[in-house]
């Protein structure tokens, strides 16, 4: 079955801890993104990586860091987590030439 | 530089109705635009989108959205709702050149029996 798969799906921490939220596609899709959700803001844009080792950054990066080393992963790394950073979390998947496609479950993530 | 705007955080329509969800788009390129469903504890799906070809877009559940340059909208149809609408429903637009979608705030939609 073609998909998105996302781990944590839920993540309570606390401010300063660095935590790693994964992300892997079975469709060997070239691009993949990251989003956060936010009431009342729609989904932004986070990172985005068109192919291993081609990353960019998307509109709200600060604070974020991600790496794509294989194709199938595409992790979002918080060094520092701040209560600012609590939100849900979507990483996205597709081809060269369209949009994201496949989203995944989503992270809840919560920094207290 | 783009950007969206999705006219109604919240619309509430009768079971059978008409659903119309608005959608206005700044873009500095001609864009790509698009439609995502998004259902309660659930990623977003794509429902259309439009990439310069025809510019009345047909897309999954009964949806239909048209583009119209002189109005920069892109506004979502449905001619009758169904109770299995009930979602949140996301506009987004992207230069056809980048990868950066930009996603409008979303517009929930209700069904009433």
């Amino acid at each position: 079955e073609a998909q998105v798969t996302q781990n944590p799906r839920y993540l309570i921490t606390v401010t300063g801890k660095k935590l790693t939220v994964t992300c892997s596609q079975n469709m060997n899709h070239e691009y993949m993104s990251w989003y956060r959700q936010d009431p009342g803001l729609g989904l932004r844009q986070i990172y985005y990586s068109m192919n291993v080792e081609v990353t960019d950054k998307g509109d709200v990066p600060e604070g974020y860091k991600v790496s794509r080393k294989e194709k199938r992963n595409f992790p979002l790394i918080l060094e520092s987590p701040s209560p600012n950073q609590t939100s849900l979390y979507f990483c996205a998947s597709s081809t060269q030439g369209l949009p994201p496609l496949f989203f995944g479950p989503g992270t809840r993530l919560t920094v207290t | 530089a783009q950007s969206v705007t999705q006219l109604g955080s919240h619309v509430s329509v009768s079971e059978g109705a008409l659903v119309l969800l608005r959608c206005n788009y700044s873009s500095s390129v001609p864009p790509y635009l698009f439609w995502y469903v998004q259902y309660p504890n659930q990623g977003l799906q794509l429902l259309l989108k439009y990439t310069s070809a025809a510019t009345l877009v047909k897309g999954i559940n009964g949806f239909e959205a048209e583009f119209k340059k002189s109005e920069t909208s892109f506004h979502l149809t449905k001619p009758s709702a169904h109770m299995s609408d009930a979602a949140e429903y996301f506009c987004a637009v992207s230069p056809s050149n980048d990868y950066k979608l930009s996603f409008g705030a979303g517009t929930t939609v209700t069904v009433r029996a």
